[in-house]
């Protein structure tokens, strides 16, 4: 039981380059989550979604696009990547609200 | 704007000796939950305390929520080298969401 699976673990970027991060859980969970840590700020949650074919904007949504297509995967979409997004990227699921959630091991996302 | 705070930021102790971490919110809230970080990982939930609940035991871990103060604490008892770690309390908000602290960072010394 893998549990969260986050892709890739590492990455880096240059301004302006795109990129998607992926979240995979096989848990059949309905909700998803996307946050960054940053030294200092904590988590901040920057979309959601509540189940398949949904997305909503979190604390800190700009610069940021979600899909949900299936279920078991939640994707994070950078457009033009900024220096100001490098970050730890963790994704999140829950079985429902407002149950506790499950964490992937993170992404360590550098953008020079 | 984050729902739960932690006090405080950093907390050193000796190996043997309990640590005690708050939180406090801002809205009403049907459970708190705290999680715990190792360096570099992703974070694991601990325990999860209803708002009907005052206080909640799981192992060395002691959680206590006041709703009338709007504020949690996590009691660590017996510290070991193996609780170093970031602990963070998260609220679930009306709107699905769940919003953490800026966390406390634990250090055991030996």
């Amino acid at each position: 039981n893998a549990g969260v699976t986050q892709t890739p673990k590492f990455r880096v970027l240059k301004t302006g380059q795109s990129m998607t991060l992926l979240c995979a859980q096989d848990m059949n969970h309905e909700y998803m989550y996307w946050y960054r840590q940053d030294p200092g700020m904590g988590l901040r949650l920057i979309h959601y979604s509540v189940g398949e074919g949904t997305t909503a904007k979190g604390e800190v949504p700009d610069g940021y696009n979600v899909s949900r297509l299936k279920k078991q995967n939640f994707l994070l979409g950078l457009e033009s990547a900024a220096p100001s997004q490098t970050s730890v990227y963790f994704c999140a699921s829950s079985y429902s609200w407002p149950n506790e959630a499950f964490f992937g091991q993170g992404t360590r996302l550098t953008v020079v | 704007s984050q729902q739960g705070e932690e006090d405080p930021q950093a907390l050193s102790i000796q190996e043997g000796e309990n640590a005690t971490m708050n939180c406090s919110y801002k809205t009403s809230i049907n459970n708190l939950q705290w999680y715990r970080q190792n360096s570099g990982r992703g974070l694991v939930h601990l325990i999860l305390i209803r708002s009907n609940e005052r206080e909640k035991h799981s192992g060395r871990l002691r959680v206590t929520l006041d709703t009338s103060k709007k504020s949690s604490s996590l009691l660590i008892t017996a510290s070991r080298a193996a609780d170093t770690a970031s602990y963070f309390c998260a609220t679930p908000t009306g709107d699905d969401k769940i919003i953490f602290g800026k966390g406390t960072r634990l250090h055991i010394l030996p």
